[in-house]
């Protein structure tokens, strides 16, 4: 079956720096993409990696090791607004997406 | 408007009415999704438009009826629904339904309550 695990919630502290690991097993592979999604609020874009190594995007990063099948969202220099779920997805075979859960990130002050 | 809107952004339903969800799309996308997202689990994709044909439907109960008249609108006409239906759904869309990098736009999604 088709399987993509990530942390249910995460804690971390404002100004400090958080890793979101993610790991999926799917029936082929055509890229991984994570979402923040706000409560009460849709999924919105973060990043896509369908090659190996780290993407930069500003404070936000996203690492992918298509041998190892995992993947990390890392957030830097954390802010409240921070404060949401980030998605994994994978797009499989078909390029259809298979969801993670998410992963619930709660910053203090 | 932009984006993907959606209507109505709440809805408590009894298990005997029909009532019926929207989705417009301002994107000039030719995909559009339905997803079901309930407390602490995946996403579940419900359906997929692609060019307005149906090409994916995962088991979905025939309560939940799709629509799609033309490529901006996708409908979910709802019907003698159960209580385990109360959800959030999600309606997305994509450039297309067939290439690699599909980043998805998501509406803010309909908070279904079923009694």
């Amino acid at each position: 079956g088709q399987n993509i695990d990530q942390p249910t919630e995460m804690t971390a502290t404002e100004g400090a720096i958080v890793q979101i690991n993610c790991t999926y097993q799917t029936s082929g592979f055509n890229g991984l993409f994570w979402y923040q999604q706000h409560a009460g609020e849709a999924p919105t874009f973060l990043s896509y990696n369908v090659l190996d190594g780290l993407e930069e995007k500003g404070r936000f990063s996203s690492f992918l090791s298509r041998s190892k099948g995992y993947s990390y969202l890392l957030l830097k220099e954390l802010q409240m607004k921070d404060s949401a779920s980030y998605l994994c997805a994978v797009s499989d075979s078909n390029y259809q997406l298979i969801w993670g859960a998410g992963t619930k990130l709660i910053i203090k002050p | 408007e932009t984006g993907v809107t959606q209507t109505p952004r709440h809805l408590v339903m009894g298990m005997t009415n029909k009532k019926s969800l929207k989705c417009e799309q301002h994107l000039g996308h030719n995909a559009m999704y339905w997803y079901k997202q309930s407390a602490k689990k995946p996403l579940e994709l419900m359906f997929v438009y692609n060019f307005k044909e149906q090409t994916e439907n995962n088991s979905v109960p025939s309560r939940f009826s799709p629509e799609c008249p033309n490529s901006s609108h996708l409908f979910l006409h709802l019907h003698t629904l159960q209580p385990e239906d109360s959800a959030l759904y999600l309606c997305a869309s994509s450039q297309d339904g067939e290439r690699t990098y599909n980043e998805q736009f998501f509406g803010p999604g309909t908070r279904l309550t079923v009694l």
